[in-house]
């Protein structure tokens, strides 16, 4: 059974960096899948950031784009994401996820719990 | 980019009553639209996949149907467990990208 852990800092400060890494058990980051970060903003829905391969390919959020990095430790099994210049705005749960193993990987069929980031001076 | 829409936002309902949640995307997505559950401070769970598959472990009480345009979510009886944020998902080919629905709430009547 995956299981994914997200894990970071609970407060960044305005124009900070958020950080944050995503635990993989059951799996390796290694395997034929894709894996993405989604938030959540308070009250609103669900956001996807972006996802990276274990070949380091990686698609982003235009939205997000210029300011998010994903990547992978494959020695330690973690999935990272390095989100700067943050603000208010950015506040939110995120969680990791991964993408089903298939051809045109179109859902998601492992999520973690979440970490909640909040930024603030 | 497509934008998925999800009618009503608040659904009212009683244990062992029938929920019917809608997905509309803004251009056809196929067949390619996925559905969750989540719960606050849990993470989402997959339950269908593709517009009517099942993932592993769901219950049979949990269908989808629809393709091109128009979906629909149904639990046939509401257990206890079932009350819940459901959201639909979809995925651009090109550029890569998800999007999901804003999100039903099923709340206790």
């Amino acid at each position: 059974q995956v299981q994914l852990e997200e894990s970071g800092p609970g407060l960044v400060t305005p124009s900070g960096t958020l950080y944050l890494t995503c635990a993989v058990s059951g799996g390796s980051i290694s395997s034929n899948n894709w894996w993405s970060w989604v938030r959540q903003s308070p009250g609103k829905g669900l956001e996807w950031i972006g996802e990276i391969f274990h070949t380091g390919a990686a698609n982003y959020n235009p939205s997000l784009k210029g300011r998010v990095t994903i990547s992978l430790d494959k020695s330690s099994n973690l999935v990272s994401i390095h989100l700067t210049s943050v603000t208010a705005a950015d506040t939110a749960v995120y969680h990791c996820a991964r993408n089903v193993d298939a051809p045109m990987p179109t859902y998601f069929d492992y999520w973690g719990q979440g970490a909640l980031v909040t930024v603030s001076s | 980019e497509i934008v998925l829409t999800q009618s009503p936002a608040t659904l009212s309902l009683s244990p062992g009553e029938r929920a019917t949640l809608s997905c509309r995307a803004s251009q056809s997505v196929g067949t390619y639209l996925a559905w969750y559950q989540h719960k606050p401070g849990q993470a989402p769970r997959l339950l269908i996949y593709e517009a009517f598959n099942r993932a592993t472990g769901i219950p049979a009480r949990f269908s989808g149907s629809g393709s091109g345009t128009d979906f629909t979510l149904t639990i046939s009886s509401l257990e206890p467990e079932d009350f819940a944020v459901y959201y639909c998902q979809q995925r651009n080919n090109w550029p890569p990208f998800f999007t999901f629905g804003p999100g039903t709430k099923v709340d206790i009547k």
